[in-house]
């Protein structure tokens, strides 16, 4: 079975710096997808990042990049610039392709200080 | 617009109560999902419905019975409610193409509470 880490329950940053978020993944699988969803105070998942497993090139989304290692099975999330609205939850997802069953790491507690 | 919504989004009930939870998304996509996030905040997929077929049922006891109306509307229904069930529940749909794989639209949860 496909399982996601994510080893830090906490981390902080402060406004306007850069923070990594990590993110390992366990399968056997070649064909697969990676997320980060966020999950804000107000509750709603939202999608922040997907990365193909095929794609070596790292997928970017404004201030969200990843750096995917697919050979260490590393998946981590950086935010640059970071903003106080960037305080949430933050879930790595791995779904394996043609499944329907998005797996999800027990998530990250970002806050971001003014 | 909501894309995806849930109704009741906060719900508190009694032990051995039946209870509904509705979500509609008009988004027109094909499949949806329940997800289940416990008190640690784990998120664990329930259901999964594609085009009103179920398509994932992953270990749930069956006191959760989903129903799904049509492809716009997934109902979960609750048995014999029980002190774990407490959890937020949250519903969620996805475009049928393929290229969507994972890129789920999620409503606002509704918050069940088990006295």
């Amino acid at each position: 079975a496909q399982t996601v880490t994510q080893s830090q329950p906490e981390m902080s940053v402060q406004e306007a710096e850069t923070v990594t978020l990590s993110c390992t993944y366990d399968t056997s699988e070649s064909n697969y997808y990676l997320f980060w969803y966020k999950q804000p105070p107000s509750r709603q998942m939202i999608l922040v990042i997907r990365q193909e497993a095929y794609k070596q090139q790292n997928a970017t989304e404004n201030r969200f990049s990843v750096n995917f290692q697919k050979a260490a099975k590393s998946f981590s999330l950086k935010i640059s610039d970071s903003q106080l609205g960037d305080t949430a939850m933050y879930f790595c997802a791995f779904i394996q392709g043609g499944s329907e069953k998005l797996v999800f790491g027990k998530g990250t507690k970002l806050t971001v200080n003014p | 617009d909501t894309a995806v919504s849930q109704t009741p989004k906060y719900l508190v009930t009694q032990m051995g109560n039946d209870k509904s939870i509705k979500c509609e998304q008009n988004l027109g996509h094909d499949t949806m999902y329940w997800y289940k996030q416990d008190s640690k905040k784990f998120l664990k997929i329930m259901f999964s419905y594609n085009n009103k077929e179920l398509i994932i049922n992953e270990t749930v006891p069956n006191r959760f019975s989903p129903k799904s109306p049509d492809k716009a509307h997934l109902n979960l229904h609750i048995n014999s409610l029980e002190l774990g069930d407490s959890a937020v529940y949250f519903c969620a749909s996805r475009p049928r193409a393929s290229g969507f794989v994972g890129e789920l639209f999620f409503g606002e949860g509704s918050r069940l509470t088990v006295l």
